[in-house]
């Protein structure tokens, strides 16, 4: 079985530019989020979809961040304009259908940005 | 509001030794704990989870980890450790009451382990 899919690994741009992730889950993962690791910082959570509808954005930044999943199946994150702090590994996870909460995420490897 | 501490930056340890590594939770309700394991530029991979059920939870190389609800604690134990066992270990916890609820993560330990 595959796994979850990230492009690109690695990214590097200057401050105030803008940049996109693209992530392919796991064939069939009903729900997908995206996760912010800073360095020496735990992943924490951007955005969760169901299918194709956000179902926890809370703690995405909206006035720079935005995220889609147009067909429920791979879903694009992007920033726009990105500052300094912004720096840091952008992982895609996925879960199969939703259950109680108990299901495992299946984490990609990252998409690690620099931003100048 | 739910959280996760991992009291320990970085754990050394000699291999062949035991290797604990510590996590404690807060949250309302009761808790479904997860470990995952990261290695240099890779993403998370899930070594195992508590939902309910027996104490103690066994997952993928070897790991096991014991859930004790008076402690608020679920250690991450392996009674041999590998120097392939180096890495950054995560310890993240789910409220149960919430099916949405977001996976709370640790701030992680760094694990060495020596020839």
């Amino acid at each position: 079985e595959a796994g979850v899919a990230q492009s690109p690994r690695y990214k590097i741009i200057e401050k105030r530019q803008s940049v996109a992730f693209w992530c392919n889950p796991i064939s069939g993962h009903a729900t997908l989020y995206w996760y912010q690791q800073i360095l020496g910082q735990g992943p924490k959570l951007l955005i969760q979809f169901q299918n194709n509808g956000v179902v926890d954005d809370s703690q995405l930044p909206k006035d720079r961040f935005s995220a889609e999943r147009l067909k429920g199946v791979d879903s694009t994150l992007k920033i726009q304009p990105a500052k300094l702090e912004d720096s840091a590994v952008y992982l895609c996870a996925s879960s199969g259908r939703r259950t109680s909460g108990t299901e495992t995420q299946y984490f990609g490897p990252g998409t690690r940005l620099l931003v100048l | 509001a739910q959280s996760v501490a991992q009291p320990e930056d970085q754990v050394n340890v000699a291999e062949g030794n035991p290797l604990t590594v510590k996590c404690t939770y807060s949250v309302s309700g009761n808790p479904y704990l997860f470990w995952y394991v990261q290695y240099p530029n890779r993403g998370l991979q899930f070594l195992l989870k508590y939902i309910t059920g027996d104490n103690l939870v066994k997952g993928s190389y070897g790991f096991e980890a014991e859930f004790n609800k008076s402690q608020t604690s679920f250690h991450l134990k392996k009674p041999s450790a590998l120097v392939s066992d180096s890495a950054l270990y995560f310890c993240a916890v789910r409220v149960s009451t919430d099916s949405w609820g977001k996976l709370q993560f640790g701030a992680g330990t760094q694990v060495v382990v020596t020839p």
